[in-house]
């Protein structure tokens, strides 16, 4: 069983819809992660949270929008999305030092129609 | 910034044999590489790490090795196993103004019966 919840496991929106991904973890980490993966690639880094506070952003477009409410939630909203933002999105999380492994949620597939 | 290179993209191996998988990065301030296993419909899932002043580790059927000089960190898998059979990533971290985690492309890994 993996230590990061991620909810739905599956999401299938159209263009003009708003929905939102979660993201849960009680292992008292304090960085959060939010990646994307396509098939058959690697996951790529988009947004990075340290003590809740937003610490990198991959120059992703503004139609994807982070939050993190507290320690142990990860939002990721999305608004007016395109096609080719259809992928796996992965949730990560923490210690936020150094040298410390990122724990990853199973995901959530995003289906763009 | 950091880059990530990794070989093969696919390997096929028997049941029994050892199996090797390659990486080089290139930012020289790296100094944590973690190497993930990621199933169908999971998550990566950390399998083994190595940090910059360890030139090698063994956690039972798989060790890693480090060449800093030359960049160069590897997996090495013995006595494999049908098990064994998922997708391998190797990765890089490094902080530039949070910890960011640069993976390699990937490698598929076959264990025949």
């Amino acid at each position: 069983d993996t230590e990061v919840t991620q909810t739905p496991k599956h999401l299938v929106m159209g263009m003009t819809n708003k929905k939102s991904l979660k993201c849960e973890q009680h292992m008292g980490h304090r960085a959060m992660y939010w990646y994307k993966q396509k098939a058959k690639k690697p996951p790529e880094l988009m947004f990075v949270y340290s003590y809740e506070k937003l610490s990198i952003n991959e120059s992703v477009p503004s139609r994807f929008s982070p939050e993190c409410p507290n320690s142990s939630l990860l939002n990721l909203h999305l608004h007016a999305l395109q096609p080719e933002d259809s992928a796996l999105y992965l949730c990560a999380s923490s210690q936020p030092s150094f040298n410390q492994p990122q724990h990853f949620g199973d995901g959530t597939r995003l289906s763009i129609l | 910034g950091e880059n990530v290179e990794q070989h093969p993209s696919t390997l096929s191996v028997q049941e029994g044999d050892s199996a090797v998988i390659k990486c080089t990065y290139s930012d020289s301030a790296s100094n944590y590489f973690p190497w993930y296993k990621q199933e169908l419909g999971k998550g990566p899932q950390l399998i083994i790490d190595i940090r910059s002043n360890v030139g090698e580790k063994k956690d039972q059927r798989i060790a890693v090795t480090l060449n800093k000089t030359a960049k160069h960190f590897s997996l090495h898998i013995t006595e494999t196993q049908p098990e064994d059979s998922a997708v391998y990533f190797c990765a890089a971290s490094i902080y530039t103004g949070g910890f960011k985690t640069i993976f390699g492309a990937g490698t598929r890994l076959f264990v025949k019966a």
